[in-house]
């Protein structure tokens, strides 16, 4: 199946920092990412639908401003948690949907796990 | 997005036993899809589900897409160590729009 990386796999940043997340799609292009935060025991939720050439479009209640999203080509979207604060460390996973037998799925990256001190 | 209500949130089960899952919504989905999620990984795909009625298997697994199109169910079969993990189930409201929605998820715990 296709394959979706995610770099760093972890990071730790001071609060008041800020922090670059990249997705790429390994063997496949991608028009549309998506990105999702996960924060302990708790379920994936979608932050905002990344798209290359255009603006990102954000979930209801997610800042555009504090998270800023690049698709800067058809295998790389980028995720920027500026001016980080402790309540930003979550698990930070993407996803990307690509061809697999006769329907598209989503691929899930391994995620990146931020810890704002 | 849209309300997935999963249950059991959590099982402790034997070596051997059969798991069985389910989530509902109150929502019309047109895919139902079923995910693993290991500690500090990303989700994996099981099995998706794209017809009302469908009943597909991938190994012990097995899941149904519900007839009103609102549910699905995920069975596990004679269970062992390695199926220890986070069930998730998440659907699609339309083909050509790939945001999901997730459950709250299942913890399955395996005692040897």
């Amino acid at each position: 199946g296709a394959v979706v990386s995610q770099h760093p796999s972890r990071v730790i940043c001071k609060s008041g920092t800020s922090v670059k997340i990249e997705c790429r799609s390994l063997d496949f292009q991608a028009t549309t990412m998506f990105w999702y935060r996960q924060f302990p025991k708790q379920s994936l939720m979608l932050m905002a639908t990344s798209n290359e050439g255009s603006k990102a479009t954000y979930e209801q209640g997610v800042e555009k401003d504090k998270f800023l999203i690049n698709h800067a080509s058809l295998t790389l979207s980028t995720l920027t948690v500026t001016s980080a604060h402790p309540e930003d460390s979550s698990f930070y996973i993407c996803s990307a949907p690509g061809l697999a037998g006769l329907y598209n799925e989503q691929f899930f990256g391994p995620g990146t796990r931020l810890t704002v001190l | 997005g849209q309300q997935l209500n999963q249950s059991p949130q959590s099982m402790f089960i034997q070596e051997g036993e059969d798991v069985s899952m389910n989530c509902t919504s109150s929502s019309i989905f047109n895919t139902w899809l079923w995910y693993k999620q290991d500690p500090g990984e990303g989700p994996v795909l099981l099995i998706a589900l794209y017809k009302a009625g469908e009943l597909t298997s991938n190994g012990r697994l097995t899941a149904q897409f519900g007839i009103t199109r609102k549910d699905s169910f995920l069975n596990i079969s004679a269970s062992i160590p390695s199926d220890v993990g986070i069930y998730f189930c998440a659907g699609q409201l339309r083909s050509n729009d790939y945001k999901l929605s997730f459950g709250a998820g299942t913890t399955v715990t395996v005692r040897a």
